[in-house]
């Protein structure tokens, strides 16, 4: 049984830099991609980006230019860093991890979630 | 991007009644289209994939179908813990979710 568990601060300031780690514990690390979703009221569920077990990555476009997601093998963990937040980027950050011997995103488990506020 | 569009955005129904909710693609995704269950302050949860292939644990009265642009999400008999917001989601491309049906008790 695999548990997400997730943690980061929760309140920036404008221009400053949101970070937040996800770690894995149970099930195979290598076996799955692991992602960043946000959940806004005005936009809904945005995906972020992923991250394989290689350090492969891949981004939204919408968001490529301010995203960096990373990978630590040896603590099974995986980090969001978001540069240059606005009060757009106020939404709760979700971690999740997909199989990756399918083609398809599927989200098959979650973090418990992590409300991060900008605000000045 | 492809856009997804369910409907109804809510929607009121009674234990025991049958629901289909309603999503479509701006472009063909052949069938690559997920619904996932959201309750209150909680992660979203994998129901269906595939836009047909229940998840290991989803009770059978969940059932999806559809394949291109069109897909439905239908629940057989309404049970009490299914009161939640449902949300469809392509992973043709780069994913991309509908904006939920919250589904409330009538």
């Amino acid at each position: 049984q695999v548990q997400l568990q997730q943690w980061g601060a929760g309140l920036l300031k404008p221009s400053e830099t949101l970070s937040l780690t996800c770690a894995v514990y149970g099930g195979s690390f290598s076996d799955y991609s692991w992602s960043w979703i946000r959940q806004t009221p005005g936009k809904g569920l945005e995906w972020i980006g992923e991250v394989l077990h290689s350090g492969t990555t891949n981004y939204n476009p919408s968001l490529k230019s301010r995203v960096s997601i990373s990978v630590d093998t040896s603590k099974n963990q995986f980090s969001l860093n978001l540069s240059s937040v606005t009060a757009a980027d106020t939404a709760v950050y979700y971690c999740a991890r997909r199989p990756i011997r399918y083609f398809d995103f599927r989200f098959e488990d979650w973090g418990q979630g992590t409300l991060v506020t900008v605000s000045s | 991007d492809i856009q997804m569009t369910q409907s109804p955005s809510s929607l009121s129904a009674s234990v025991g009644d049958r629901v289909t909710i309603t999503c479509r693609a701006s472009q063909s995704i052949n069938s690559y289209l997920n619904w996932y269950q959201q309750k209150p302050g909680k992660a979203p949860k994998l129901l269906i994939f595939d836009a047909s292939t229940l998840q290991s644990g989803v009770p059978s009265r969940f059932s999806g179908s559809g394949s291109g642009t069109d897909f439905t999400l239908t629940i057989s008999s309404l049970q009490p813990e299914d009161f939640a917001t449902y949300y469809c989601q392509q992973s043709y491309t780069t994913p991309t979710f509908g904006q939920g049906t919250k589904l409330e008790i009538k």
